[in-house]
């Protein structure tokens, strides 16, 4: 497609699911980004890929956040026993030369 | 590390009224600066962008221009419309993307 596809679009859960986030790059973007943005704050970096190799995860909050791109392309961010500090709106960026395009965002609302 | 620090929020102007949003960075090497937009209901879209010192960018009206000696990027608009109303977002490029806290501002007819 034309730009980042993130879906779903919007994620209830129950304290303690796991919950999947899906996002589709720009086609021929080599990185990808996830970033996590609360209510009234800025985008706040979690983990960067290049092609299949996750070269940062240094912003994933806890070993309940796991991210993965396998083919280079499609990438899922997974949250296992979700809490509900954990609701906030979930970017995916992908990148050409520095310029970063997001999609629309994952909204994870933990009950 | 790399960081950015934006005038906080929220602003509210009348149409036609000047704008400035603060930016100041803190960066080792030579980062490349960003504004981001994000309008109600929608993703954050680039609006301008600068990637060495003097460097000016430029959109819809929008200016910042990249001034190492003061490591600032602050964004100006000299007429600002209710179509403008949205919340921006400084960033920069290091080893990383790094986002300011972002500025919502609201023009009122």
């Amino acid at each position: 497609g034309a730009g980042v596809s993130q879906s779903p679009r919007y994620k209830v859960a129950k304290r303690g699911q796991d919950v999947a986030l899906r996002c589709d790059p720009i086609s021929g973007h080599v990185s990808l980004f996830w970033y996590q943005q609360a209510l009234g704050q800025g985008p706040e970096f979690l983990t960067y890929f290049q092609n299949e190799a996750q070269l940062d995860k240094s912003g994933l909050p806890s070993d309940r956040f796991f991210a993965e791109r396998p083919e280079g392309s499609v990438s899922t961010l997974k949250i296992q026993r979700t809490q509900q500090e954990d609701s906030a709106v979930y970017l995916c960026a992908s990148s050409l030369e520095r310029e970063l395009f997001f999609g629309e965002g994952s909204r994870l609302t933990v009950l | 590390g790399d960081s950015v620090t934006q005038m906080e929020g929220p602003v509210t102007l009348s149409e036609e009224a000047c704008l400035t949003i603060n930016c100041t960075y803190t960066a080792t090497g030579y980062p490349s600066l960003f504004w981001y937009v994000q309008y109600p209901g929608e993703g954050l879209q680039l609006l301008l962008k600068a990637t060495k010192a003097d460097d000016k960018g430029s959109n819809k009206g929008f200016e910042a221009t990249y001034r190492k000696e003061t490591t600032s990027f602050h964004l100006e608009k000299g007429s600002v419309q209710v179509s403008d109303s949205a919340v921006y977002f400084c960033a920069l490029t290091g080893n990383q993307f790094y986002f300011g806290t972002g500025t919502s501002l609201t023009v009122i007819p």
